[in-house]
């Protein structure tokens, strides 16, 4: 059975820390994963990733993804307060419609 | 532009009662979702819709029903409610980027059953 896994499932810095939150799957033909960051209300794409070794950046945040081991990463860096949120994952396959989601990782960032 | 959108935002049902989540959007995408959320569960996905006039049972649909009314349209039915139903839902839907498929999220819709 396809899954994806997050971890950890929380985590709470001080502003201006860097965190890294990962997403491991277990899945049959791959197609793409998916970050989303969902503050109280609807999730919010962030990066697709569908190629090994790429990096993906917007601003202080970046993904990478490893197709050999089957990991995401998704790092930030320099914290802020705005950054408190669930942070998911999902991968999609190559075939038929649906998304497959992990549990998230929430992110609270303190001053 | 709209994107996706979903109502009612908040409601509260009896037991045994029933309702209708509505959703729509406009960006032309094919695929229909509807998700709840529920905490430490993340999202899990009830029914989606692949296609107008198509529906497919995703990991949590006992209790729901669903209607691809056209392309813009997908509505979620709750027959007779359950407390165990009280969840946040969300619908979505998929276009491409680059290439590779994307959900995009309505704003939510709290659901309170008693």
């Amino acid at each position: 059975e396809d899954k994806v896994v997050q971890s950890p499932l929380s985590l709470v810095v001080h502003e201006g820390d860097t965190v890294t939150l990962n997403c491991s799957y277990e899945v049959t033909n791959f197609r793409s994963l998916l970050w989303y960051k969902q503050e109280k209300k609807a999730p919010t794409f962030l990066f697709m990733l569908t190629s090994s070794g790429i990096e993906k950046k917007s601003g202080r945040l970046s993904s990478i993804l490893d197709k050999k081991e089957l990991f995401s990463i998704l790092n930030i860096t320099a914290t802020q307060t705005g950054d408190s949120a669930i942070y998911l994952c999902a991968f999609k396959p190559n075939t038929g419609n649906q998304f497959y989601f992990g549990t998230g990782t929430s992110l609270t960032v303190i001053p | 532009n709209a994107g996706v959108t979903q109502t009612p935002k908040f409601q509260v049902l009896k037991t045994g009662q029933s309702m209708t989540l509505q959703c729509a959007q406009d960006m032309n995408h094919n695929s229909m979702y509807w998700y709840r959320q529920d905490p430490g569960m993340g999202l899990r996905l009830i029914y989606y819709s692949a296609s107008e006039g198509t529906t497919d049972k995703g990991e949590v649909p006992n209790g729901y029903n669903v209607s691809r009314l056209n392309k813009r349209e997908f509505s979620l039915r709750l027959e007779s409610a359950a407390p165990s139903q009280t969840s946040v839902y969300f619908c979505a839907s998929s276009g491409t980027l680059s290439g590779a498929n994307v959900l995009t999220f309505g704003a939510g819709s709290r659901l309170t059953v008693l």
